[in-house]
């Protein structure tokens, strides 16, 4: 099973961007799609986006449209996903997760997310 | 966006005892097209990642133990454990990918009485 390992704790202040790595072993990193989903404190899962590498086709989440960028680079089997204007409320736990996909009716459709990473502490505080 | 209800929030089970997570979507999970419906099951275990635990609606993912089932169909899902363990403490979330974005239910924790 492809194994997932991430980028540590990350410390950022308000207003700026931080960016977190999430890198694949033991799979076929063009047959994936990650994913990425968050946990603020004491809370549930948030999806925030995701991304095919092969492809470089990514969904956002539209609460997330405008400030957060998912990318992949095929050769160092690595996807990554950067928040920008952070706020407060961005402290969380970021996870990126796998799954195979399908391309259906013009749109990518990810299948179960059957491996996940860690997860990164992203704290923002002044 | 698909919203996805969960109840109860909190659920106290005595070990060896059955337990049950409900999950409602505000609309139908199947694909009429390909037949399947895109409900996930997760467990959260305390301090750990999330694990799959069952994927289109009842099929079960590699590892997870038979006394956890799940059913449902259309907007009304179960998931379901027989006899609870204590190993089964953690959090429990179902997940809609039938279409972007995906969204998860607010989560049931279980905990041992």
């Amino acid at each position: 099973q492809e194994q997932l390992v991430q980028s540590g704790t990350e410390v950022r202040k308000p207003g700026s961007s931080v960016t977190v790595s999430c890198e694949a072993s033991g799979g076929t990193f063009s047959s994936d799609a990650i994913s990425w989903v968050r946990q603020a404190p004491g809370q549930g899962l948030e999806w925030m986006g995701g991304i095919t590498p092969v492809f470089g086709t990514t969904y956002y989440a539209k609460k997330f449209q405008g400030r957060v960028t998912i990318t992949a680079d095929k050769a160092t089997r690595t996807a990554y996903i950067e928040l920008s204007s952070l706020t407060s409320d961005d402290t969380a736990i970021y996870y990126c997760a796998r799954a195979d996909y399908d391309y259906v009716s013009g749109t990518y459709r990810y299948r179960a997310f059957d491996s996940w990473g860690q997860g990164t502490p992203v704290i923002v505080s002044s | 966006d698909i919203v996805m209800t969960q109840t109860p929030l909190s659920l106290p089970v005595t070990p060896g005892e059955p337990a049950s997570i409900s999950c409602r979507s505000s609309q139908s999970l199947l694909d009429s097209d390909d037949g399947y419906t895109y409900l996930d099951w997760f467990q959260q275990k305390p301090g750990q990642s999330p694990q799959l635990l069952f994927y289109l609606r009842s099929y079960r993912a590699s590892g997870v133990p038979g006394r956890f089932s799940a059913s449902g169909s259309g907007t009304d899902f179960t998931l379901k454990i027989s006899r609870v363990e204590a190993e089964d403490v953690g959090v429990y979330y179902c997940m809609q990918r039938l279409e972007f974005p995906y969204t998860f239910g607010q989560g049931t924790k279980l905990e041992i009485k």
